[in-house]
């Protein structure tokens, strides 16, 4: 069964700082994808990683996979209120049965993000 | 464009009844799938369309639960005999063919009372 953690869970972050999310799955994957959702909201795509060494940034925002190591890290440059968020990481993996994935995504537990002044 | 919307955005229902939750996808978007978003499981996997058949059923809770895809587009996720164990958020996204992101509409709230 594929497991997805990410780690933190939860994150307290100074206006101005950096830090790291991470996202570990237990099985090769086609694709990875980093997804944001405000309280109350629906998810709004952040990032899609399709290869190993795929590096991909969006403002303050960086997310890289490592397949080998089945990890990928979302790293956020100078924090703002405005990224305070839950993000999750989504993982889709070919069918048991061989094939092409097709989007079946199974969700990390989620990060929630507070960014303080 | 428009994106994914869903329907009724919020719905509250007694135990026992039957609930119907529509999903009208990006225009075009062949690929259509649900999920479930609860305090205790997380985001969830239900089912999955392609066009009008759903070839993984495998998320899919029970048999109270059931799926239907009309014209390759509208969706209708029903739920028969709702416990409360089902309130949660119910999101739908679609994507293209071929394409590897997934689009998600703002999802139904339900509440089973």
């Amino acid at each position: 069964e594929l497991k997805v953690e990410q780690n933190p869970l939860f994150l307290s972050m100074q206006e101005g700082k950096n830090y790291t999310i991470y996202c570990n799955y237990s099985t090769t994957s086609d694709r990875l994808y980093w997804y944001r959702q405000d309280p109350g909201k629906s998810l709004e795509s952040l990032f899609v990683l399709l290869s190993n060494g795929a590096v991909k940034q969006e403002g303050r925002l960086m997310a890289s996979l490592d397949t080998k190591a089945r990890l990928s890290t979302l790293h956020i440059t100078a924090a703002v209120h405005d990224l305070s968020a839950t993000y999750f990481c989504a993982v889709d993996i070919r069918p048991p049965g061989g094939g092409t994935s097709y989007g079946k995504l199974t969700f990390g537990q989620g990060t929630i993000l507070t960014v303080h002044p | 464009g428009a994106g994914v919307s869903q329907s009724p955005s919020n719905k509250v229902t007694e135990k026992g009844k039957d609930v119907e939750l529509r999903c009208d996808p990006i225009s075009g978007h062949t690929a259509l799938y649900w999920y479930r978003q609860s305090l205790g499981q997380g985001l969830e996997f239900l089912i999955y369309f392609q066009g009008n058949s759903a070839p993984d059923k495998s998320g899919l809770p029970s048999d109270r639960f059931s799926a239907e895809r009309t014209g390759g587009s509208v969706s209708t996720l029903t739920i028969q005999r709702t416990q409360q164990e089902d309130s949660a958020v119910y999101l739908c996204a679609s994507s293209s063919v071929g394409a590897r992101e997934q689009y998600f509409g703002p999802g139904t709230r339900l509440t089973v009372t």
